[in-house]
Parts: C-alpha cells; sequence; structure tokens
C-alpha cells in the first residue's frame, strides 16, 4: 500500500530558532498535501494544504509566515516552523491523497516537536 | 465551513459489550465520513469509512452508519476487545475537497 513517512518522527530545539519537517509520499505522487497540528489529548486541526508547484493555502488563523511550507516535488512536502516558541511543541502530522479513492487519505507517523 | 462534533469524549465499556460513537456534521456537501483510530504517539489508522451514497458499512465487528438527512453519522464496535481501547476520530470531507475536518475524538477504554 501507499506509504507516507516523515521525518524526523522527533525534534527539540531552542526557543527562536527554525525547525524542517519532512513529509513523503514514498511510491506513488502527491500533487496536494495536507498538514495537521496536534496538541496532547485533543484533535488533528488542518494547518495548511501543501500544494505542488505553487504557494500553499493556510487555514483561518493559522501563521503562513511562521509556518512555511514548500512542495518542490510530486513526492516532498516541507513544514518550516520559523522562530519556535514553547507554544509550538505539538505533534505535527502531514497526510496525502491515496488516488485509489476519492477523499482517502494516508498519513505520515507525525512529527513530535518540542521547543524548550 | 464545516464542523464535525463528536461524543462522548470519553467511553468506558466492559470487554465483549458493544461501544457506540456518534459524529454530527454540518456541511451537506460534505459526502465522505472516515473513522480512525489513533494510539498514543501514533498516527491515525483507518478502520473504516462511508460514502453519502451508502446509508450501512459493516467490516467484521466495525460497522458505520449514516443519516443524510439528520448529519450525523456513526461507528458501532461490536464484541469489544482489549485492542481497541484507543483514541477514535470521525471526520467529514467535502466533495472535491479532500481536505479532513476531524471531531473532538472520543477516548475508548475496554475494561477486562
Amino acid at each position: 500500500g501507499a506509504v507516507v513517512s516523515q521525518h524526523p518522527s522527533w525534534v527539540i530545539c531552542k526557543s527562536g530558532t527554525s525547525v524542517k519537517i519532512e513529509c513523503r509520499s514514498l511510491d506513488f505522487q502527491a500533487t496536494t498535501m495536507f498538514w495537521y497540528r496536534q496538541f496532547p489529548k485533543q484533535s488533528l486541526m488542518l494547518m495548511a494544504t501543501s500544494n505542488e508547484g505553487s504557494k500553499a493555502t493556510y487555514e483561518q488563523g493559522v501563521e503562513k509566515d511562521k509556518f512555511l511550507i514548500n512542495h518542490a516535488s510530486l513526492t516532498l512536502s516541507t513544514l518550516t516552523v520559523t522562530s519556535a516558541h514553547p507554544e509550538d511543541s505539538s505533534f505535527y502530522i502531514c497526510s496525502a491523497p491515496s488516488g485509489r479513492q476519492p477523499n482517502e487519505q494516508f498519513f505520515g507517523p507525525g512529527t513530535r516537536l518540542t521547543v524548550l | 465551513g464545516e464542523n464535525v462534533e463528536q461524543h462522548p469524549s470519553t467511553l468506558s465499556v466492559q470487554e465483549g459489550d458493544s461501544a457506540v460513537i456518534k459524529c454530527t456534521y454540518s456541511d451537506s456537501a460534505s459526502n465522505y465520513f472516515p473513522w480512525y483510530k489513533q494510539e498514543l504517539g501514533k498516527r491515525p489508522q483507518l478502520i473504516i469509512d462511508i460514502r453519502s451514497n451508502v446509508g450501512e458499512k459493516k467490516d467484521q465487528r466495525i460497522a458505520v452508519t449514516l443519516n443524510k438527512t439528520a448529519k450525523h453519522f456513526s461507528l458501532h464496535i461490536t464484541e469489544t476487545q482489549p485492542e481497541d481501547s484507543a483514541v477514535y476520530f470521525c471526520a467529514a470531507s467535502l466533495q472535491g475537497a479532500q481536505k479532513l475536518v476531524f471531531g473532538q475524538g472520543t477516548r475508548l477504554t475496554i475494561n477486562p
């Protein structure tokens, strides 16, 4: 089956630094990918839709200058958390449409970000 | 935009009993309704989904029902087992939009 990977699986950084998270579709192409954020004991909240070759679409309330998204190829989307602060600590998960069935998504394993 | 409400937030049942989780959605244009199981620190795992042209779908011990008129859908787990313990999320997707809107989640605990 189709697989989505993320790297790193966890990262700890100092406040004020930037962190890049990669999301890859391993055996299929994805012109669209989605980035979610999940705080402890909460649901997944869509942050943005990553579009290959064009600008990402951000959900209301998500700062595009803080969460930079680049979808440079059909298999890779990156999320950069700039000037990270402790409140950005969260579980970041990407997903990509499977292409098999309409609306079906494959999720990456997630990246645990801790900002000290 | 779409809004998905899920309840209960926690559910505890005895092993072997049934568990039911309910969700309501706001946008009548939504046409795809997946259910995910998430274990601590792991990715959401699709367990069953249903589309708006179907009223019920079953896969072994798991079933989902959809009432388009009332805009609600439910997950039914029968003969529950300890390994069913996890957090379950419902979601809804607008036709053509692909992106998912998730419910708040239900923490299901199966007591031996």
